[in-house]
C-alpha cells in the first residue's frame, strides 16, 4: 500500500546545529509535502513540492523531491528552540498518507 | 490562507454517548476531510468529505460509528457515535482546493477523551 516510511523517529539536538529527516515510500507519489504539529494544533504546511528532483526553500528549510518520486527529505539549519515539534512528511497521488513522524527537541 | 475554527477544542465524554465536532472554513474549499490522531502518532483518514453526498470511509471506519455531514462547501461535521475509551484520540478536520498551492490545512484538532 501506501506506506510512508519516516526517520528518524526522534532527534535530539543543540540549538544551531542542523537538522536532516527524510521519507521514503515503495509507491510513487506526485506531491510530497511537509508539515509541523505544535501541542494542541493542527499540522501546519511548510513546504509542498510537486515535481521530481524539486527542491524548495522556506526560510531555514530545504525539502526536496525525490528523483525516483518514492523520497522526500526535509532539512532545517540552524536550529532555534521554536523548531520544537512534530514533522510529518506526506505523499499525495488520490488522496494524502502521513509519515510517523520525527519529534524534534532543541536544546539551547 | 483559509483558516478553520474547528470546535470543540477537547471534551471528556461518557461511554456510550455521541459527540459531534463542527469544521467552519472562512473561504469555500472543494475538499473537506477528517482524520484521527493518536497521541504521539501519525494521522490517519477517517472519510472524505462530499458536499451534499454520502462521505467517503476508508478501511476500518464506517457511517454508523462516524457519520459526517457537509452540507456546503464551507462546513462539515463527524460525529463519534455510541463511544468507547479506544475512541479517546484528537480528531482533525481538513480542507484543500484543487488549484495548485492551494494544499492541505487544518483545523486545531478536537482532544476527545471517553471515560
Amino acid at each position: 500500500g501506501q506506506q510512508l516510511n519516516q526517520s528518524p523517529q526522534s532527534m535530539f539536538i543543540q540549538e544551531g546545529e542542523d537538522v536532516s529527516m527524510n521519507c521514503t515510500s515503495s509507491s510513487i507519489f506526485n506531491t510530497w509535502l511537509w508539515y509541523k504539529q505544535d501541542p494542541g494544533e493542527g499540522p501546519v504546511l511548510l513546504i509542498a513540492l510537486y515535481k521530481a528532483g524539486e527542491l524548495t526553500s522556506n526560510g531555514r528549510l530545504t525539502a526536496q523531491f525525490g528523483i525516483t518520486r518514492k523520497d522526500s527529505f526535509l532539512n532545517i539549519s540552524a536550529s532555534i528552540p521554536s523548531d520544537v515539534g512534530i514533522y510529518f512528511c506526506a505523499g499525495r497521488r488520490r488522496d494524502m498518507r502521513f509519515g510517523a513522524g520525527t519529534r524534534l527537541t532543541v536544546k539551547p | 490562507s483559509a483558516v478553520i475554527s474547528q470546535k470543540p477544542s477537547r471534551d471528556i465524554c461518557q461511554r456510550g454517548t455521541s459527540l459531534t465536532i463542527q469544521c467552519q472554513v472562512d473561504s469555500q474549499v472543494t475538499m473537506m476531510f477528517w482524520y484521527r490522531q493518536q497521541p504521539g502518532q501519525s494521522l490517519t483518514l477517517i472519510a472524505t468529505a462530499n458536499q451534499g453526498s454520502e462521505a467517503t470511509y476508508e478501511s476500518g471506519f464506517v457511517i454508523d460509528k462516524f457519520p459526517i455531514s457537509r452540507p456546503n462547501l464551507t462546513f462539515s461535521t463527524l460525529t463519534v457515535s455510541n463511544m468507547s475509551p479506544e475512541d479517546s484520540s484528537i480528531y482533525l478536520c481538513s480542507g484543500e482546493g484543487t488549484e495548485k498551492n492551494t494544499e492541505a490545512f487544518f483545523g486545531q484538532g478536537t482532544r476527545l477523551t471517553v471515560v
